[in-house]
């Protein structure tokens, strides 16, 4: 099977910084990642999949890069909206991982 | 726009069936580019995936699992269920159910708000 990793597993971060989150593969899964925000209380939302497509209504400030076994999620200027928790998935191959969750807090 | 509901019962008892159902409005359950899901989140932490359906019925399940689940879907009412055998307190988790569009995004891109089921006597 394939292990998502993300790191960091935390940051804090002020309004207005830019933010990178990464995502490792176990092994190499092309370009089949995609990334989800998961506010508190609430179900996790598509932001970009396909690595790098942004999803329908999503902010351009989020982005994605990345390709076989590394993948990095960027919020270019943090807004209040985005503190949330941020998890990445494979859709390679079942069983389809999620990674552990990246939660960003204010600073 | 497409809806997805969780509905089922909010606790069972250790050793039985959780059983749950995910109905799906506003679009529909029968169209080829679509599999469909179920997605678990324990209490404060991260996302498993439970397994999908496709539109053909074929299933795809977590091995973690170990064959304690199973996918339907009736698509004459709209809804796909999971059923999750021999539960125990390791089950208790918000479960949610969610598209996964098998086209070019190839990911969970709708999802259902999600039900708490909790395993104790």
């Amino acid at each position: 099977d394939i292990q998502m990793t993300q790191s960091p597993s935390s940051l804090s971060a002020l309004v207005g910084d830019r933010v990178t989150i990464t995502c490792r593969a176990s092994q190499s899964i092309g370009m089949f990642l995609s990334w989800f925000q998961q506010r508190p209380g609430k179900a996790p939302k598509l932001l970009i999949y396909g690595t790098s497509s942004l999803e329908s209504g999503v902010p351009s400030r989020f982005s994605g890069s990345g390709s076989g076994t590394d993948f990095t999620l960027t919020i270019s200027s943090l807004q209040p909206e985005d503190f949330a928790t941020y998890f990445c998935q494979q859709s390679y191959t079942p069983p389809w991982a999620f990674g552990q969750g990246t939660r960003v807090e204010i600073k | 726009q497409l809806q997805l509901r969780e509905s089922g019962p909010g606790l069972v008892k250790p050793s039985e069936t959780l059983s749950l159902t995910c109905t799906v409005s506003g679009g529909s359950i029968r169209s080829s580019s679509y599999y469909w899901g179920w997605i678990r989140q324990p209490p404060g932490k991260g996302l498993d995936w439970i397994g999908t359906i496709s539109h053909f019925a074929t299933t795809y399940y977590n091995p973690s699992l170990k064959g304690r689940v199973t996918i339907s879907v009736d698509t004459s009412k709209s809804q796909f269920s999971l059923k999750l055998s021999s539960v125990t307190a390791a089950d208790t988790a918000i479960y949610y159910c969610a598209r996964h569009e098998s086209g070019t995004k190839n990911a969970f891109d709708i999802w259902g708000q999600g039900t708490l089921v909790t395993v104790s006597s």
